[in-house]
């Protein structure tokens, strides 16, 4: 199928470690890259491929997959951290690219 | 710095066109492919529409193939998206986005965001 799936919401507390998945056929085949979006905010790009962080990203963040699933780990969450996170890859025909539908992480 | 600033938005009939723009700076432009990324209000993002650095390739969501064309200028640096046919569900904000490659499919990732333009499609 074309489509990437995530929980809608997912809370961690603070300084705890939380994974947030992304399903979908695609990443058997594709890397998955993820982004922070904070509300009133443009989304932040935090990981790609296999476990990349971009300039600036703290290495709490970091990425990893298997199978149909991709992971985004946050190792010690930080207030700062509460956000909706989304993960996007190229669909299985590699013609189109998506997005899951959005995880809001709460850190208690 | 990387800037990519969008405009062309507003409020617009259904049925009608829009043309949106993005000024982009602080980068080697026609070394990365761009994309348009909408959200709609409360919702989730969604890719639109993306194209490689040279325009060779380009590729649109279902949801807009047919009524969408993306274009480029890689001597204004700029990127466009002309709207035709607009539909209520195309109200969102609209993101342009540069690409972490040159090729619009691979994937690479959506690295710089715009802070987007506001399409309103109502009566």
């Amino acid at each position: 199928s074309s489509e990437l799936t995530q929980d809608p919401a997912v809370s961690v507390a603070l300084g705890q470690t939380v994974r947030i998945t992304c399903q979908g056929d695609s990443l058997r085949n594709y890397y998955a890259n993820w982004y922070q979006q904070k509300p009133g905010q443009a989304p932040i790009f935090v990981i790609y491929g296999e476990n990349n962080r971009p300039s600036g990203i703290p290495d709490r963040f970091s990425g990893s997959g298997s199978e149909n699933t991709a992971s985004l780990t946050i190792t010690g969450a930080q207030a700062e951290d509460e956000a909706d996170y989304y993960c996007s890859s190229r669909d299985s025909s590699g013609n189109h690219l998506m997005f899951g539908g959005g995880t809001k992480l709460t850190v208690l | 710095e990387v800037q990519l600033v969008e405009s062309g938005g507003g409020l617009v009939q259904p049925g009608r066109s829009l043309r949106l723009s993005c000024a982009a700076s602080g980068f080697t432009f026609d070394d990365h492919a761009m994309h348009w990324v909408r959200q709609a209000p409360g919702k989730g993002l969604e890719w639109v529409s993306g194209i490689s650095w040279n325009s060779a390739g380009i590729g649109y969501a279902d949801s807009v193939k047919g009524r969408f064309t993306i274009s480029r200028d890689n001597v204004k640096n700029s990127l466009f998206l002309q709207m035709n046919s607009l539909r209520a569900e195309d109200t969102a904000l609209y993101y342009c986005v540069k690409d972490r490659g040159y090729i619009y499919g691979i994937g690479g990732g959506f690295e710089h965001w715009g802070q987007g333009t506001l399409v309103s499609v109502s009566s």
